[in-house]
């Protein structure tokens, strides 16, 4: 099976905390993604990385930066963590270059920022 | 760019009836087209997924979707409901030999009344 396993279920971080979201893959994937879950407004994504040291911003990456230095790990930095960016983020994987294959999803972590 | 559209944020259905999940897709190139569910606290499970070929994808838990490239739909059906559906749906797209990046519908929560 492939696993795709964030280091925290749940976390609380204080506002201007430097706070790092870890995943990783075990089924050697080219790509990795972070995605933000908000009620109403779905999965967002925020970053991916189609190969190590590779990244390409998403569709909101303002407040975040990510670090890819091996090829099955992927870690989310919030910089300077605000209240807004209290959400559910979920990362996923996924094999390959331009084809149908579907991306795995880890478990999600719940970050509250307070 | 793509986008993907779900109608009906909340859909309820009694146990045993018919469940229609709508999802529409923009682009005029079909993309690759996937549906996923999320139950509470949990990360997203693929469904089904439809890459090319037949247009009637059958997928786990006795779901299936069409294809209608005319309609630019891919909705996700199930003849009899089950209480263990009860889940939010989320309907994704991906650009044929384009970016693996996956865009999301804002998703459909779906109740399974007794």
């Amino acid at each position: 099976d492939v696993k795709v396993t964030q280091s925290s279920r749940y976390l609380v971080k204080r506002t201007g905390e430097k706070v790092f979201l870890e995943c990783v893959q075990d089924m050697d994937h080219e790509n990795m993604f972070w995605y933000r879950q908000d009620p109403g407004l779905g999965l967002r994504l925020i970053y991916f990385s189609y190969d190590v040291k590779m990244k390409e911003k998403g569709d909101i990456p303002e407040g975040y930066s990510v670090s890819r230095e091996k090829k099955e790990r992927f870690s989310l930095i919030l910089e300077s963590a605000s209240t807004n960016q209290t959400s559910m983020y979920l990362c996923a994987s996924s094999l390959g270059a331009g084809g149908a294959a579907e991306a795995f999803f880890g478990q999600g972590t719940r970050l509250t920022v307070v | 760019a793509q986008s993907v559209t779900q109608l009906g944020s909340h859909v309820s259905v009694s146990e045993g009836a018919l469940v229609l999940l709508r999802c529409n897709y923009s682009s005029s190139v079909p993309p690759y087209l996937f549906w996923y569910v999320q139950y509470p606290n949990q990360g997203l499970q693929l469904l089904l997924k439809y890459t090319t070929g037949a247009t009637l994808v059958k997928g786990i838990n006795g779901f299936e979707a069409e294809f209608k490239k005319s309609e630019t739909s891919f909705h996700l059906t199930k003849p009899s409901a089950h209480m263990s559906d009860a889940a939010e749906y989320f309907c994704a797209a991906k650009t044929q030999g384009g970016s693996e990046k996956l865009v999301f519908g804002k998703g459909t929560k779906l109740t399974v009344n007794p």
